[in-house]
């Protein structure tokens, strides 16, 4: 699976929207770009995925570019429990089955 | 209880000693998934196991760790004569197939093991 590039840390006021960006210029046609976070002694779950058209869920919207090199992770109105790491992963439809956890972003909520 | 459920939470071993974590994939899930993290790292994959086929353990990092799945449910990992470099949260994750590739991915709290 190709890699990802995302900033180690982000910080964001409670109750104001979050931009977390991805960068994954090696993206093949075939990859999926899934999020998923992991909250403070917790294991990761997950939150949003796409292929080529914008998303949305209860969760989060996602905003991949028109070229797929980059993608955007928004949590539209962030409180203190969306304080995590945020990992953006590719995967191939044929390829493994298992994730590629990369450092992630440390996502910082401020009250 | 719909949850990857995973025992015990916290394993304290000795050095050179055996141990054996243990999960319990979500019910009709038939893709199993090992994983460890260290402190302030990502996830490192160890070893998946997908129905009744032979696992991938293209992640396992020494012949020290083994895993097992019987009956297509339950799940343990073992490692043998531990060393303190095994301290680290070891996550199991659970998907089922039908979905999209690969499949969501859920994942327990983990076990906490420390090798003193």
């Amino acid at each position: 699976d190709a890699k990802t590039t995302q900033p180690n840390s982000m910080e964001s006021n409670e109750e104001e929207p979050v931009h977390l960006p991805c960068n994954h210029s090696t993206i093949s046609g075939t990859d999926y770009i899934h999020w998923y976070r992991q909250l403070p002694s917790q294991g990761p779950e997950y939150v949003i995925h796409g292929l080529t058209s914008n998303v949305n869920n209860r969760m989060a919207s996602l905003a991949i570019a028109e070229d797929r090199k980059s993608s955007t992770l928004i949590l539209h109105r962030a409180t203190l429990r969306d304080a995590a790491v945020y990992y953006c992963i590719l995967r191939d439809q044929a390829g493994a089955n298992n994730l590629f956890f990369g450092t992630g972003t440390r996502l910082t909520v401020i009250p | 209880g719909a949850g990857v459920s995973q025992s015990p939470s916290n394993k304290v071993t000795e050095k050179g000693k055996d141990v054996e974590l243990r999960c319990d994939p979500i019910s009709g899930h038939t893709a199993l998934y090992w994983y460890r993290q260290s402190l302030g790292q990502g996830l490192e994959f160890l070893i998946y196991f997908q129905g009744n086929s032979a696992p991938d353990k293209s992640g396992l990092p020494s012949d020290r760790f083994s895993a097992e799945r019987t009956g297509g449910s339950v799940s343990t990992l073992t490692i043998q004569r531990t060393q303190q470099e095994d301290s680290a949260v070891y996550l199991c994750a659970s998907s089922s197939r039908i979905q999209f590739p690969g499949g969501i991915q859920y994942f327990g709290a983990g076990t906490r093991l420390s090798v003193l």
